[in-house]
Formats: C-alpha cells, structure tokens, sequence
C-alpha cells in the first residue's frame, strides 16, 4: 500500500528557479492539500483541493500554485523560488474534505538559496 | 483571529503518564484532530473528537469539552518511541484545518 507519495523527498534550489513538488496518492481520495511546516509554526496551507477538477487557496498561497488534473495527482509549483520558501512541505489527502483524517506523504524538503 | 494553543515541550519518564493540553478560540466548531509526529517524519492520525468526553484508544486517550474550548491527549505506560511532536487541529465553521504548533514530548528513561 503506497498512500501518498512525494517527490523530491528532498532538493536544494537557487533563488529564481522554477520548481515543482510532486504528489500522487492511490486511496482514491476525494480531498488534497499542501501543507508547509516550519520550526515553531503549525501545518500552514498553501492550496487545497476538493475534487479533481478544483483548487482553492488556504492561508499562505503567494508564490504558489497547483492543479487538479485527475483524482490522483496534485502538483505543487513555484514559479521563481525565493529563500523564504525554504521549507518542509507535505502533501495531504482526506476521503472527504474537513471532516475526516488527513494521510500524509513523507515530505518535500526544500532549500532555496 | 483563529488560535491553537500547546505547550511547546514537555518533559516525562518512560512507564509514567503525560498529558497534553490544547485550547482553541476557532470560528465555528466541527471537530478536533490529534496527531503524532517522529522528528523527520509526516505526521499520522491518532484520535478524533467531535463530542464531549474521552475516547480510549490503547494506551492513549483524547478529551474534549467544547464549552471551554479544551482538549487533551492522555499517553498512559509511556514507551521511549513515543519520543515525538503531538499536534493538535480543530476544524472550523468553514471545514477548514486550524494546527497548533505542537508539542514536543521527551521521553527519559
């Protein structure tokens, strides 16, 4: 059993660059999002999706963007990385959207110098 | 504005019991997570709340009152692999997830 699966599990990146993170789960879950985690802060969102076809922004969407192509997938992208998105960053998905757990992917850790 | 409160750290010794407190002021009220995350690694359910009371699972325990906007994880016969950050998320009125900082438990033998 897969779950969710992320890549880069980890990538050091030079200010300016075009970036994304993947992201592909199998439990054929309705709901994903993208999470950012870093020291001394909570799980902040940056995207989410409820179905495959939308996307909405959470609390930090700047500098980020996603799609929803398919159920499966749901791909991260920064358009030109800056050092203050240095960070952990998780991907999530949930049967339903709100209501029921969250499965997390391993994690992308990314330096942007 | 919406907020999660835990301790940050908390210190405990192997076979004893910990608790971990978490307050929250959210906009509405739908339901509280915890979860428990290894250093380096994705976090993973362990309990859900939506109505008052306890609910048992194992060794570990989670409360809720919603009138006083409170919840705790009870960890009993503590093991040193439960070394790790508990995390605490409460859904709001919009189905949205608000996480806490987490706390960080150390575990001594």
């Amino acid at each position: 059993i897969a779950g969710i699966t992320q890549a880069p599990t980890s990538q050091i990146l030079a200010a300016g660059r075009r970036m994304t993170l993947r992201c592909t789960q199998d439990m054929r879950h309705n709901a994903m999002y993208w999470y950012r985690q870093d020291l001394g802060l909570g799980l902040r969102l940056i995207h989410y999706s409820n179905t495959a076809g939308t996307t909405g922004k959470g609390e930090v969407p700047d500098g980020y963007s996603v799609s929803r192509a398919n159920t499966d997938d749901f791909p991260l992208t920064l358009a030109s990385a800056v050092p203050s998105q240095t960070s952990v960053y998780f991907c999530a998905s949930s049967e339903g959207f709100g209501r029921t757990e969250l499965f997390f992917g391993e994690g992308s850790r990314l330096t942007v110098l | 504005g919406q907020n999660i409160d835990q301790p940050t750290e908390m210190t405990a010794t192997e076979g004893a019991i910990v608790q971990i407190n978490c307050t929250y002021q959210t906009s509405g009220f739908n339901g509280l997570f915890w979860y428990q995350q290894h250093a380096g690694e994705a976090p993973t359910f362990l309990s859900y709340n939506v109505l008052d009371g306890l609910e048992e699972k194992g060794r570990f325990s989670s409360f809720l009152s919603r009138s006083k906007g409170y919840s705790y994880l009870l960890l009993k016969e503590l093991q040193m692999k439960d070394s790790a950050s508990y995390l605490c998320a409460v859904i709001d009125s919009n189905y949205q997830l608000i996480w806490g900082a987490g706390t960080k438990l150390i575990i001594k033998p």
